[in-house]
């Protein structure tokens, strides 16, 4: 299996809600990404869990909650969202960099397009 | 700070002719530099790592340190290459890697 997987494909919530995106991989990657884009932007990067323990949180607000239960399932917890977080919600994972190197590739699923009312 | 720099938003050219996206990037160390493609209803994946100095699709990249650019360039464009194309970088950490997204070059193969 070389596909990351995403569910739901689509997801409306209003802004008292509480949903979960969810992120599978059976690569063996250890470590696993969230990314927000924009319609016509780049994804930016939210947040990376490497052997399954957060490594970089690039400043997102609260109301976003990502969590990582085992190696191959990564979610991310939505509360009290805003209209201006729709967007799409991308993972991705990767192999970790070792003493050998080695390819770290990125692979991405094919998001969770998210509407906020 | 680590940036990268598509300078065009949309390029337009005909069937058969030739290709260059640019790609521009500022980096402190060694940079490690990628080329993403993005299909229309398709995922983003990897077209290219400036690393495997390979040739996809037809494309290629060189890394060029002087004038610190990674452009995309294919001699003979064809219809199915329409897409978005993003240059990035990527950084490293100790535990995980950092990817820094251009702002996309759209790519458009006219008949």
């Amino acid at each position: 299996d070389t596909e990351v997987t995403q569910t739901p494909k689509h997801l409306v919530m209003g802004m008292t809600n509480k949903k979960s995106l969810k992120c599978e991989q059976h690569m063996g990657h250890r470590a696993m990404y969230w990314y927000k884009q924009k319609a016509k932007k780049p994804p930016e990067l939210m947040f990376v869990y490497s052997y399954e323990k957060l490594s970089i949180n690039e400043s997102v607000p609260s109301r976003f909650s990502p969590e990582c239960p085992n190696s191959s399932l990564l979610n991310l917890h939505l509360h009290a969202l805003q209209p201006e977080d729709s967007a799409l919600y991308l993972c991705a994972s990767s192999r970790l960099p070792t003493p050998r190197g080695g390819e770290e590739t990125q692979y991405f699923g094919p998001g969770t397009r998210l509407l906020v009312l | 700070a680590q940036r990268v720099t598509q300078p065009e938003k949309l390029l337009s050219v005909f069937k058969g002719a030739p290709v260059e996206l640019k790609c521009n990037y500022s980096y402190s160390g060694s940079p490690e530099l990628f080329w993403y493609v993005q299909y229309s209803r398709q995922r983003l994946q990897l077209l290219l790592r400036h690393i495997s100095r390979e040739s996809i699709k037809g494309f290629t990249a060189d890394l060029n340190k002087g004038e610190t650019s990674f452009h995309l360039k294919k001699p003979f464009a064809q219809e199915e290459d329409s897409a978005m194309y993003y240059c990035a970088l990527r950084e490293p950490y100790s535990s995980a890697s950092k990817i820094i997204f251009g702002s996309g070059t759209r790519l458009s193969i006219r008949p």
